[in-house]
């Protein structure tokens, strides 16, 4: 089983969508938790860390359930721009490993 | 400006030619780490490096070399290429206690 699982998608809604992804862990010594978002195989880039408390940013809401080992992005009202790999990243905090899910594929159409 | 600089971007060569990916960090960033990405598939620690002289090995780190003899730099060594390490590397850096990395723009590696 690998340490962090990812549904790979790929997920292709039309604009204007509510989109959720999953993502589970099986360190439970994990501490710290990620998205980061990839464009065609550029460098990943961080979207936003993800708290117990869950947080949002804008349209991206991130939820952690420490209980069940898996957070959760939620992204409101769909955007063109929002097509691209979404990676869940998980570490052992400063510990410097660092282990990422295979990504979930969003396409967002007109 | 801040960065993480990867050389070079491209590379093709043959198996078992020695070759060195570059990476250099300008934001005196504690720890570093090596990745490989292949197709459908996210990324994967190589290496990684917590400071100066400490190094560790992470998820994939057969078949390649890491050194880091100063804080800026974390070069990754290929000492025999096999095709099978045909695949695009990421540099990243990270402030120690601040678990958010920063990337630089990858090397697409081809070895025939």
């Amino acid at each position: 089983r690998k340490e962090v699982e990812q549904d790979p998608g790929p997920f292709n809604v039309p604009e204007g969508a509510t989109v959720a992804f999953n993502c589970t862990y099986s360190n439970s010594a994990s501490q710290s938790f990620f998205w980061y978002r990839q464009d065609c195989r550029k460098e990943p880039k961080l979207l936003m860390s993800v708290y117990s408390s869950g947080n949002e940013d804008g349209r991206f809401t991130a939820q952690l359930n420490r209980a069940s080992q898996y957070i959760s992005l939620l992204i409101r009202d769909s955007k063109l721009s929002d097509s691209a790999t979404y990676l869940c990243v998980v570490n052992i905090f400063n510990a410097g490993k660092s282990t990422f899910g295979d990504g979930t594929t969003l396409t967002v159409k007109p | 400006e801040a960065q993480v600089t990867q050389n070079p971007r491209y590379l093709i060569t043959v198996t078992g030619k020695k070759l060195t990916v570059t990476c250099s960090q300008n934001m005196n960033h504690e720890y570093m780490s090596w990745y490989r990405q292949d197709p459908g598939l996210g990324l994967r620690q190589i290496y990684y490096s917590m400071n100066v002289e400490v190094t560790d090995k992470g998820d994939v780190p057969e078949g390649y070399k890491v050194s880091r003899k100063e804080k800026r730099n974390f070069p990754l060594i290929l000492e025999s290429p096999s095709p099978n390490q045909t695949s695009l590397y990421f540099c990243a850096s990270s402030l120690k206690g601040e678990p958010v990395q920063h990337f630089g723009d990858g090397t697409r590696l081809s070895i025939l």
